[in-house]
């Protein structure tokens, strides 16, 4: 079975701060893993994804994950925030025998303060 | 190349009726897949079709069924609609069916609310 957790329901930073939105999951088989951004009444954009190759990915928007095997993590982070950044944020895995359906976590809002 | 989409946008039905959403698929995508978000929720898998075949399916109930076409477009047939159905339901398309890594891609969902 697979499952995330995302920890936080709602983050809000300073523009220019650093951004850290966190997600751990639980996978028995070698997990892919992907963080969406969703956009108030839109659909899920994909920020970027691990399949097992490089351990930090670089996404779209600047914002980056590394994945942890020894603890079970795979954090979004981006250097610098910028107000089109607030969104809502979901981190989510898959695995090759799952028939691609994805497990998504409950998501994480972003705020950005002026 | 064309994105997903999905109509309606919105749809308003009332308790005890049936409701049929509609996907059109990226060019190039032959599987399909579709969620159900409640609202302040994360998506939950609801079924997955590859090449017109039903290819995985989440924990939700036969009254929840689903078609795709030859040209991969894919419906969502919802009967017997319950006040909990209401929710943003999203398509996403994706080359590869089962074992696949290629990334899922998106519509902007139908809101569907039940009255």
């Amino acid at each position: 079975a697979q499952s995330v957790t995302q920890l936080g329901s709602h983050v809000s930073v300073s523009e220019g701060a650093l951004v850290l939105l966190r997600c751990n999951y639980s996978s028995s088989v070698p997990p892919y893993l992907f963080w969406y951004v969703q956009y108030p009444n839109q659909g899920l954009q994909l920020l970027l994804k691990y399949t097992s190759a490089a351990t930090l990915v670089k996404g779209i928007n600047g914002f980056e994950a590394e994945f942890k095997k020894s603890e079970t993590s795979f954090h979004l982070t981006k250097p610098s925030a910028h107000m089109r950044d607030a969104a809502e944020y979901f981190c989510a895995v898959s695995g090759p025998s799952s028939a691609s359906k994805i497990i998504f976590g409950s998501g994480t809002r972003l705020s950005i303060r002026p | 190349e064309t994105g997903v989409t999905q109509s309606p946008t919105h749809l308003i039905k009332t308790r005890g009726q049936q409701v049929t959403l509609r996907c059109s698929s990226q060019s190039g995508h032959n599987t399909v897949s579709w969620y159900q978000q409640a609202l302040g929720q994360g998506p939950q898998f609801i079924f997955q079709y590859y090449r017109e075949e039903e290819n995985g399916r989440g924990n939700f109930p036969p009254r929840f069924s689903g078609l795709q076409f030859p040209n991969y477009s894919s419906e969502l047939n919802v009967n017997a609609l319950e006040l909990d159905d209401s929710a943003l339901y999203l398509c996403a398309s994706s080359l590869g069916g089962t074992g696949s890594n290629q990334p899922q891609h998106f519509g902007d969902g139908t809101r569907l609310s039940i009255l």
